[in-house]
């Protein structure tokens, strides 16, 4: 199975971008990229995924290397709010969809 | 609400004696997942269930045990819990598709002792 290397954390200050990275160089063909955030006490819910090309929506964007060994979650401005544990998560098609998780990142901010 | 539930939230109990984590979904996804979660492990799957009477194992599967008999249910059972299954649970759940780019939902936890 493929695998995905985090670093363990990141520290920001508020209102300032933010560039999370995500190794994964034996990801397969079929593989998407998915990231997931982890608040305190919650939950984790989904951030952003692709395949191949970068993507944006409200929350971040994703910007995946053309080899796709790697990719990089982009917060704009990062808030207190953002203050979580960030998952780069490959999802296999051709395995029913099964998750691996990475270790995650906990992104500090400062304010 | 679309939303997934969990019950119960927090559970202490003893090894040997089985005991039952539900899993309820109202979004009609075919996709359901178990994970865990310890510290300085990350999430790992439990077991998976892409439809009704499917369900796989995931990457920690030792000592659960899932069933599907219902498209929104997926409970978790753990038959003879062990102090190693002391964690916090979280349930998931998506629509199921081959090319996988779903979106999955998560329930809020259970936090589980086991003495």
């Amino acid at each position: 199975d493929a695998k995905t290397t985090q670093p363990n954390s990141m520290e920001s200050n508020e209102e300032e971008p933010v560039h999370l990275p995500c190794n994964h160089s034996t990801i397969s063909g079929t593989d998407y990229i998915h990231w997931y955030r982890q608040l305190p006490s919650q939950g984790p819910e989904y951030v952003i995924h692709g395949l191949t090309s970068n993507v944006n929506n409200r929350m971040a964007s994703l910007a995946i290397a053309e080899d796709r060994k790697s990719s990089t979650l982009i917060l704009h401005r990062a808030t207190l709010r953002d203050a979580a544990v960030y998952y780069c998560i490959l999802r296999d098609g051709n395995q029913g969809g099964k998750l691996i998780f990475g270790q995650g990142t906990e992104l500090s901010v400062k304010p | 609400e679309a939303q997934v539930t969990q019950n119960p939230r927090y559970l202490i109990t003893v090894t040997g004696k089985k005991l039952t984590v539900t899993c309820s979904q109202n979004m009609n996804h075919e996709y359901m997942s178990w994970y865990r979660q310890d510290p300085g492990l990350g999430l790992r799957q439990i077991y998976y269930s892409m439809n009704v009477e499917v369900t796989d194992k995931g990457d920690v599967p030792e000592g659960y045990k899932v069933s599907r008999k219902e498209k929104r249910n997926f409970p978790l059972i753990l038959e003879s819990p062990s102090p190693n299954q002391t964690s916090l649970y979280f349930c998931a759940s998506s629509p199921f598709s081959p090319s996988s780019y779903n979106e999955q939902f998560f329930g809020p936890g259970t936090r589980l002792t086991v003495l």
